[in-house]
């Protein structure tokens, strides 16, 4: 079975500091990875998604994240983390399954405060 | 125009009681979800249906009982409930049999007591 390993469980910043999650996955088959964001209080939802073509993918808030495939992992970044950047991370990946069917596997989750 | 909406946002029930939380979409989505995220914001997929059909059912308690009356409705049924089903039960939908990201709702938080 898929696992997905996210090593930075909390995360404490100021602003302007610039941000790196890290999150592994261990399925040698077709992926797609995302990463989604919980506010405080709120749902989840998406960030960024990778399916295929180029390896460095843009998301919403001037968040990216790097697919490397030798090393099965999709970490997130962002140059300039905002106090507003508070929340939990998921990095998630969608596997493929018999039938054409997809299962979606989280990690743990980050927890990132930004100090103003 | 909520796209994943559940009901209800609270519930706070004895031990031992039977619960429904129901969840739509209005998405047109083939895939419904049901996520329980623990004190400690870990998320842990239950069950999923795609087009009505289960196709996903973790090692989850027999206790629970997903139910999808259409493509749109996706409920969960919890009988005999135990301290250790309190949690927030997230419910998601997405396209193309799970390939494509999901839409969460805002969530049920379910305390027991």
């Amino acid at each position: 079975a898929q696992s997905v390993s996210q090593h930075n469980h909390h995360v404490i910043l100021s602003e302007a500091a610039s941000l790196e999650l890290g999150c592994n996955y261990s399925y040698g088959g077709t992926v797609n990875l995302f990463w989604y964001v919980q506010y405080p209080g709120q749902h989840l939802q998406l960030l960024l998604k990778y399916f295929s073509g180029d390896p460095l993918v843009k998301g919403i808030k001037g968040f990216e994240a790097e697919f490397i495939k030798s090393k099965f992992s999709f970490n997130l970044r962002k140059p300039s983390v905002q106090w507003s950047d508070t929340a939990e991370y998921f990095c998630a990946v969608n596997a493929s399954a018999s039938g054409g069917s997809y299962i979606p596997t989280f990690g743990r989750g980050t927890s990132l405060i930004v100090h103003p | 125009d909520t796209a994943v909406s559940q009901t209800p946002k609270y519930l706070v029930t004895q031990m031992g009681n039977d619960k429904s939380i129901k969840c739509e979409q209005n998405l047109g989505h083939d895939t419904m979800y049901w996520y329980k995220q623990d004190s400690k914001k870990f998320l842990k997929i239950m069950f999923s249906y795609n087009n009505k059909e289960l196709i996903i059912n973790e090692t989850v308690p027999n206790r629970f009982s997903p139910k999808s009356p259409d493509k749109a409705h996706l409920n969960l049924h919890i009988n005999s409930l135990e301290l250790g089903d309190s949690a927030v039960y997230f419910c998601a939908s997405s396209q193309d049999a799970g390939r494509d990201e999901q839409f969460f709702g805002p969530g049920t938080r379910l305390t027991v007591l």
